[in-house]
């Protein structure tokens, strides 16, 4: 089993609609959770990070956090073509610096 | 306040030949990263360093050789390059407060062709 498992995609969304991107892990040590945006050609940007269960909201961005089910999640309201990228999972066992990052969503928002 | 800074930010290299590739941060971060991305095979770790003085293998550590030459810079060494080194190489440090230690934030990068 991969340590973090995320849908390649590409997922397809309209303009304005919610986007919804997944994330499994199969560490149950797990503690931090981070989800990164990657414009094509560009470096990963941090746009949310997660510690406890429940959601965790800034702007149109929400991420939900279940560890009984090892499951992240992140919500796009309100999607623009802007947010066309790959978004990146990655987790923290917390016993070390090291994140584990899973192989990235190719997400394409149609104006 | 410029953050991960790489240099340079492309190279391409004949087979054999070596380089360094530079990295410096300017947030105080303890901790350094260095990564390559591949195609369909995500970011991968190749060398880290938790605390200035100390460096340590990650994932894919063969062919490469690290120097944590101060708190702000990390550099990446390929000593006798290869095709299958071509990649886009990363860098990254963390080290804030509290929860976000462990957030790290990412470089640039620096585009390696290896011929």
């Amino acid at each position: 089993q991969k340590e973090v498992e995320q849908n390649s995609g590409p997922l397809s969304v309209p303009e304005g609609a919610i986007a919804s991107l997944n994330c499994t892990y199969s560490d149950r040590g797990s503690q931090s959770f981070f989800w990164y945006r990657q414009y094509s050609g560009k470096s990963p940007e941090l746009i949310m990070s997660i510690y406890s269960n429940g959601d965790k909201e800034d702007g149109r961005f929400t991420a939900q956090l279940n560890k009984a089910s090892q499951y992240v999640s992140l919500l796009i309201r309100d999607s623009q073509p802007s947010d066309s990228a790959t978004y990146l999972c990655a987790v923290n066992k917390g016993s070390n610096y090291k994140l584990t990052f899973g192989k990235g969503t190719l997400l394409t928002v149609n104006p | 306040n410029a953050g991960v800074t790489q240099t340079p930010k492309f190279q391409v290299l004949k087979t054999g030949q070596s380089m360094t590739l530079q990295c410096a941060q300017d947030m105080n971060h303890n901790s350094m990263y260095w990564y390559r991305q591949d195609p369909g095979m995500g970011l991968r770790l190749i060398y880290y360093s938790a605390s200035e003085g100390t460096t340590d293998k990650g994932e894919v550590p063969n062919g490469y050789n690290v120097s944590r030459l101060n708190k702000r810079e990390f550099s990446l060494r390929l000593e006798s390059a290869a095709p299958s080194q071509t990649s886009v190489y990363f860098c990254a440090s963390s080290g804030g407060t509290g929860n976000s230690y462990n957030e790290q934030f990412f470089g640039p990068g620096t585009r390696l062709t290896v011929l």
